[in-house]
């Protein structure tokens, strides 16, 4: 079946350290997404890719970074710089960038600081 | 900057009783505009989208919505909710620049009550 698989569903991270998420899709999509969600605040966008080695911040990118040597892969690193990153991520991708197509989204993973 | 607007936070509904939920949006121009359902620990999934044409779209699961310029908003309705509808559901815009992301609203929770 084709579709986004983020993995883990769930991790835990101690203070001052580094940890990434991995997102893996096989839809073929040129664009790929990073979105966290906090109770009350919506999707907010952290990082996006457009084409495979070429990304953008979003609006929340402090504290991350992120790489796209593949098409199908886009995983996050959440840093210690990242001062509150207990959340939930979503990675989600479309088509080709833009607004005008649908983004389908993995299941998420949830990230808790210990 | 463009933005969106849910302006019910949580709403509760009897089962069986008709649904409307709010969305306005600010931008320059008439968006792409998307309605999105999200299940408690899970991914998003689409239900309806809104690009040009009739104003009135029909979705997936029996949900509609409604495109009215003079307003910007663009409002998700059901006829008769069911009780597996109770989930948040978020609205989101698309811009017409290339290599943009979707920007969604806070999102809204729906609660059916029996």
């Amino acid at each position: 079946d084709g579709g986004i698989t983020q993995s883990p569903k769930y991790l835990f991270r101690k203070e001052g350290q580094n940890v990434t998420l991995s997102c893996e899709q096989n839809l073929n999509h040129d664009a790929m997404y990073w979105y966290r969600q906090d109770p009350g605040q919506g999707l907010r966008l952290i990082y996006y890719s457009q084409i495979v080695n070429d990304f953008q911040k979003g609006d929340i990118a402090e504290g991350y970074s992120v790489s796209r040597e593949k098409k199908e892969s886009f995983p996050l690193t959440v840093t210690s710089a990242q001062k509150n990153p207990t959340a939930f991520y979503l990675c989600a991708s479309s088509p080709t960038g833009g607004g005008n197509t649908e983004a389908f989204f993995g299941q998420g993973t949830r990230l808790t600081v210990v | 900057a463009q933005s969106v607007t849910q302006p019910d936070i949580h709403i509760t509904v009897s089962e069986g009783a008709s649904l409307e939920l709010r969305c306005n949006y600010s931008y320059g121009a008439t968006p792409y505009l998307f309605w999105y359902v999200q299940s408690p620990g899970q991914g998003l999934q689409l239900l309806l989208k809104y690009f040009s044409g009739d104003t009135l779209v029909q979705g997936i699961k029996g949900f509609e919505a409604e495109f009215k310029r003079s307003q910007s908003s663009f409002n998700l309705r059901k006829p008769s909710v069911h009780w597996s509808d109770a989930a948040e559901y978020f609205c989101a815009v698309g811009l017409y620049q290339a290599g943009t992301a979707l920007i969604f609203g806070k999102g809204t929770t729906l609660s059916v009550s029996s």
